[in-house]
């Protein structure tokens, strides 16, 4: 099956400063890449995705981008602001999601 | 758009007793409904996948008689916990596909359960 591998576990940004979330998939198959931003005790909102007919994706300040040859992805969150502060989970999708195992960023006032 | 509500919020219970949570399309046709388990500070694990009038698909290792899921129309599945031990206690959180692309999910805010 599908395994996702998170990286890293937890950041801690200044306000202002770029945060940047990677992510590693194997199963090939998989085609859909969703980000979800976790708040404490809330479900998971999608905040940005890609397909894997796509290398990268922008909307304001987050952006993800895909590298299908190496099987990787990351999410790009430029200008941080505090309100950034969650967990943020990648996914991979084949039928069905595997989660990463999250990234607890930090964004210091 | 694409709205996906959870009922009840929070529920605490005594331990054997049964609880059902509903997971609910509000805007929406759910082709596919999915229920996660997530313990503190750990990821989303799958538990079941749902169709409408389809019998529920299990991840390995869930019991389908602990865990019994119903999808019983395209705007609702249920979640009903039978027989629950505190080591049920955790956060049910369920998604939908259908508003849209047929992979993106839409999460509903979850529930907490604490069993006595």
């Amino acid at each position: 099956g599908e395994n996702v591998e998170q990286h890293p576990s937890t950041l801690s940004v200044q306000e202002g400063d770029s945060a940047v979330i990677k992510c590693t998939y194997s199963d090939s198959a998989s085609n859909y890449f969703p980000w979800y931003k976790q708040e404490l005790g809330k479900g998971p909102q999608l905040i940005i995705d890609i397909r894997s007919n796509v290398g990268e994706k922008k909307d304001q300040r987050i952006a993800v981008t895909l590298n299908k040859t190496a099987k990787h992805f990351s999410l790009h969150i430029t200008e941080t602001q505090p309100e950034d502060s969650a967990v943020y989970f990648c996914a991979a999708w084949s039928g069905k999601s595997t989660f990463g195992d999250g990234t607890t960023l930090t964004v210091k006032p | 758009g694409a709205v996906v509500s959870q009922h009840p919020s929070w529920v605490i219970c005594k331990s054997g007793t049964s609880v059902k949570i509903e997971c609910r399309s509000l805007d929406f046709q759910a082709t596919t409904m999915f229920w996660y388990r997530q313990f503190p500070k750990q990821s989303l694990m799958l538990m079941a996948t749902s169709n409408e009038g389809s019998k529920a698909t299990y991840e390995q290792g869930v019991e389908k008689d602990k865990f019994l899921i119903n999808h019983a129309s395209l705007t609702l599945s249920t979640l009903t916990v039978t027989s629950a031990h505190p080591e049920d206690s955790s956060f049910y959180i369920c998604s939908a596909t259908g508003a849209g692309a047929t992979d993106t999910q839409y999460f509903g805010p979850g529930t907490r359960l604490t069993v006595l």
